[in-house]
């Protein structure tokens, strides 16, 4: 069991491209949240899916950011026309069940530089 | 809104002394707390967690207390290692899946 797998480790982007970051959740684990960490900042709460629906995305920006969790594959936070501001490191997380008890499995997280 | 803060930044301690980490919280509806550590380049990691009809939960060097008339939790790891040098979240949540998190305390511990 390979843990939660995020990839790239890294990415750099222009401002105005566009800015793809994948999660694959562990084995049998069906809810996927994504947080974003800014420089010198706590872990902000951005959306939570389950498979094939977003339950909650309260936490992201209106504008730009979309994420999705298809029946196959892996999850993914797309940002459209990035801009310096979302430079942050965006970390996805999961969990077998929706328990707040035992706390999410998390990945090493995406680094997003924009230039 | 920060409802789950951090006021301390980082933390340094003497290898074999009690670290405490504080956090304190202005959401009385939160049901459970949490506590994690991340190290550089990595994500964090859960350590432990409480429910908010307890007021201490202890898993091995790691007990977390809590106390809701002051809105407050605390974590203690005894004896501290070199190893528990790390960014220790606390973070809390209302049942559901919506989980906040404070800022971060960084710790350090020196042989």
């Amino acid at each position: 069991n390979a843990g939660v797998m995020q990839n790239p480790r890294h990415l750099v982007r222009r401002r105005g491209q566009e800015a793809r970051l994948r999660c694959s959740p562990m084995k049998g684990h069906s809810h996927v949240y994504w947080y974003r960490q800014l420089p010198e900042e706590g872990l902000k709460f951005m959306v939570y899916l389950q498979k094939e629906n977003i339950i909650d995305e309260s936490g992201m920006p209106k504008e730009r950011f979309s994420a999705e969790f298809p029946k196959e594959g892996p999850s993914i936070l797309r940002i459209q026309q990035v801009v310096r501001g979302d430079s942050a490191a965006y970390f996805c997380a999961s969990s077998p069940r929706d328990s707040p008890v035992y706390g999410y499995t998390f990945g090493s997280g995406t680094r997003l530089t924009v230039v | 809104d920060q409802q789950v803060k951090q006021n301390s930044p980082s933390l340094s301690v003497q290898e074999g002394r009690i670290s405490i980490l504080n956090c304190d919280y202005t959401n009385s509806m939160f049901d459970y707390f949490l506590w994690y550590k991340k190290y550089p380049a990595e994500g964090p990691t859960f350590l432990i967690s409480i429910s908010s009809i307890k007021d201490k939960n202890e898993d091995g060097r790691f007990t977390v207390f809590l106390n809701k008339s002051a809105k407050h939790l605390s974590l203690h790891i005894v004896p501290s290692q070199p190893g528990d040098s790390a960014v220790y979240f606390c973070a809390a949540n209302t049942g559901g899946f919506k989980t906040i998190f404070g800022a971060g305390t960084r710790l350090f511990v020196k042989a």
